[in-house]
């Protein structure tokens, strides 16, 4: 089976400019969610899905970020504008609440840099 | 919040060594995982774990849940054993998980 799957793998964007984050989940996986990643504040929870509902989105920093999930298979997570601080590694992970637990699985990752 | 705090922070041994990692949480969970980034930014899943013990290889954990913690060990430690170990927790379901700062392990050969 194919694990998460997130493009691009690396962005390098101008301060001001619009950033869309890719995310495949597992397929069967009914909970997806949105991480970042940085030196100063570690790996933080930003949003997560569940049946593609958003369900908690108080991890997200400000209005300037938004995520999406228009079906099971597909999210994006996008920045607009972006500014230098958005710089991190953001990661997308997913879940089924059908095992015996929780376990959550996370793709590789997309490392932004906003100059 | 929930509070996760890992120890120690960095360790740094010598190929073939052994090696415990500890993770303390400051209330009941329902889910803990540990995970391995490796050097190229990769977050591996080692164990779902929350609680009891389980071993996969060279690499073991166990959770004690009514004393809030759990404990990774490493033993036969190898050169790919290198990088940073988190522990994230979520209570009550609630599907959030909260990551410690992680130990950064360095296995030199």
């Amino acid at each position: 089976d194919a694990g998460v799957i997130q493009s691009p793998r690396h962005e390098v964007t101008e301060m001001g400019q619009e950033v869309t984050l890719r995310c495949k989940p597992i397929s069967g996986h009914d909970y997806l969610f949105w991480y970042r990643q940085t030196m100063m504040r570690g790996l933080e929870l930003l949003i997560y899905f569940n049946n593609n509902v958003p369900i908690d989105d108080s991890g997200m920093p400000e209005d300037r970020f938004s995520a999406k999930m228009p079906n099971a298979s597909f999210s994006t997570l996008k920045i607009q504008p972006s500014e230098p601080r958005d710089s991190a590694v953001y990661f997308c992970a997913s879940s089924s609440s059908g095992g015996a637990g929780y376990e959550q699985y996370f793709g590789p990752g997309t490392r932004l840099t906003v100059t | 919040g929930i509070q996760v705090e890992q120890s120690p922070p960095d360790l740094i041994l010598q190929e073939g060594a052994n090696s415990t990692l500890r993770c303390n949480f400051s209330d009941s969970v329902n889910n803990l995982q540990w995970f391995h980034q490796n050097p190229w930014g990769q977050l591996i899943n080692l164990f779902y774990i929350p609680s009891g013990t389980k071993q996969n290889g060279r690499l073991s954990a166990t959770t004690v849940a009514t004393e809030r913690y759990s404990l990774l060990y490493i033993s036969s430690s190898q050169t790919t054993d290198s990088g940073v170990y988190f522990c994230a927790v979520d209570r009550g379901g609630a599907q959030k998980l909260v990551f410690g700062q992680g130990t950064r392990l360095t296995i030199n050969p």
